[in-house]
This record gives structure tokens, C-alpha cells and sequence, in this order.
């Protein structure tokens, strides 16, 4: 199975958007992927499931597609309580694969 | 409410026992998935393998194959995640978290638990 790449860190002013991508190293990203964010010392959170659903309560504002091998998370209107990391996750053969994450900064 | 409250931090010496737990409510425990995720503190995020506690399939990443050992308590509505001897290298965070029906994500997470190997 082929890895999936995260940039290290990605950062935005309050108001702007910013997109997180998920790359695939083979051909495609392989099954769903997934979105979780993971604010210091909590658990993971459910943000983006299926390339582009939303469950229910989290915020319009976080939005998902995907693109030939690469899945990728925008969040607009960036807002201090974004700020966190994020790991994007494709699942297939029983097995849950994690890009190595994502640290936001909302400057 | 779906709930996953996990149990406490453990310390525990190289070469030893231990198996934590992850009690779920709010749903039908035998209907959804239980899957556990390690994390080392600072890093990514692991998948070591899941549960169906309807039947009790057993499922794990070959990462963590005859490392660990995944089973579940339908009448305590609990999975377990154990280990018969530690290794410093398992210092790290556990997270367990439900796999809705459709099962290819992960929509509710346990607190997590901290386990410390030390000697």
C-alpha cells in the first residue's frame, strides 16, 4: 500500500481559507479518506469522512474533495479554535492508513 | 449520546502484563466496529486493528499482528486492547474509536489512554 503525504505545517490569518492536500505515492489514494483534527492533548475528531462528507455538527466552513491521487481539506473562514493538527486517513482491506499530519497555525 | 470513556494512565516496567479498556454507551455495542489506534506522543497516528463485538471478528494491521490482542465484553459493553510483555516501545497513547456501519472511518473516539513502559 502506498503512503499518504501531508505538508508538515500550513498557516492563515484569521478570515482567509486554507487547503490541506493528501497525496498518494501510487496511482490513487485508494478507498475513502478521511479527515480528523486533533487539538494538543485531545483525541481526534471527525471533521471529513468519504472525500467530502460532513457529519453532522461540524462546521460548514470545512469542506472536502478530491482530485486524482490527491484528497484534499479546505477550511475557510479560518478561525483561532482551527488552529490543530490534521490527518487525513484512507481506508481499504480492513486497514486504516494516516498521513503523517498536518500542523495549522492561524496566525 | 455515543460515549467511548476509556481507563486511566498505566505505568508499567518492561516485560510486564496490562490491558486497558474502552467502555462504550449510547449505541448497540454489537452492532459497530471497535478499533484501536496508538499514537506516540508528538507523532502520527497508527492503526492496530478492530472488533466486532456482534461476533467477536477480530481483525489486525499486520503492523501489530502477535503483538497486541483485541477482544471485547458484550455484556460490559468494553473492548480491550493487551499486551503479555511490554516494551519501551510501546510508550504511547491509545485511542479506541467506533467504525460506523459503513466502516471506513472513524466517528467517535475514547479519550485516550497513556501507557508508560519504564524500567
Amino acid at each position: 500500500q502506498s503512503a499518504l503525504t501531508q505538508p508538515a505545517s500550513v498557516s492563515g490569518s484569521p478570515g482567509q481559507s486554507i487547503t490541506i492536500s493528501c497525496t498518494a505515492t501510487s496511482s490513487d489514494v485508494g478507498g475513502y479518506v478521511s479527515w480528523y483534527q486533533q487539538h494538543p492533548g485531545k483525541a481526534p475528531k471527525l471533521m471529513i469522512y468519504e472525500f467530502t462528507s460532513r457529519p453532522s455538527g461540524v462546521s460548514d466552513r470545512f469542506s472536502g474533495s478530491k482530485s486524482g491521487n490527491t484528497a484534499s481539506l479546505t477550511i475557510s473562514g479560518l478561525q483561532a479554535e482551527d488552529e490543530g493538527d490534521y490527518f487525513c486517513s484512507s481506508y481499504t482491506n480492513s486497514n486504516f492508513r494516516f498521513g503523517g499530519g498536518t500542523k495549522l497555525t492561524v496566525l | 449520546e455515543v460515549q467511548l470513556v476509556q481507563s486511566g494512565a498505566e505505568v508499567r516496567k518492561p516485560g510486564e502484563s496490562l490491558k486497558i479498556s474502552c467502555e462504550a454507551s449510547g449505541y448497540s455495542f454489537t452492532s459497530y466496529w471497535i478499533g484501536w489506534v496508538r499514537q506516540v506522543p508528538g507523532k502520527g497516528l497508527e492503526w492496530m486493528g478492530f472488533i466486532y463485538p456482534g461476533d467477536s471478528d477480530t481483525r489486525y494491521s499486520p503492523s501489530f499482528q502477535g503483538q497486541v490482542t483485541i477482544s471485547a465484553d458484550k455484556s460490559a459493553t468494553t473492548a480491550y486492547l493487551q499486551w503479555t510483555s511490554l516494551k519501551a516501545s510501546d510508550t504511547a497513547i491509545y485511542y479506541c474509536a467506533r467504525l460506523p456501519p459503513a466502516g471506513d472511518h472513524l466517528d467517535s473516539w475514547g479519550q485516550g489512554t497513556l501507557v508508560t513502559v519504564s524500567s
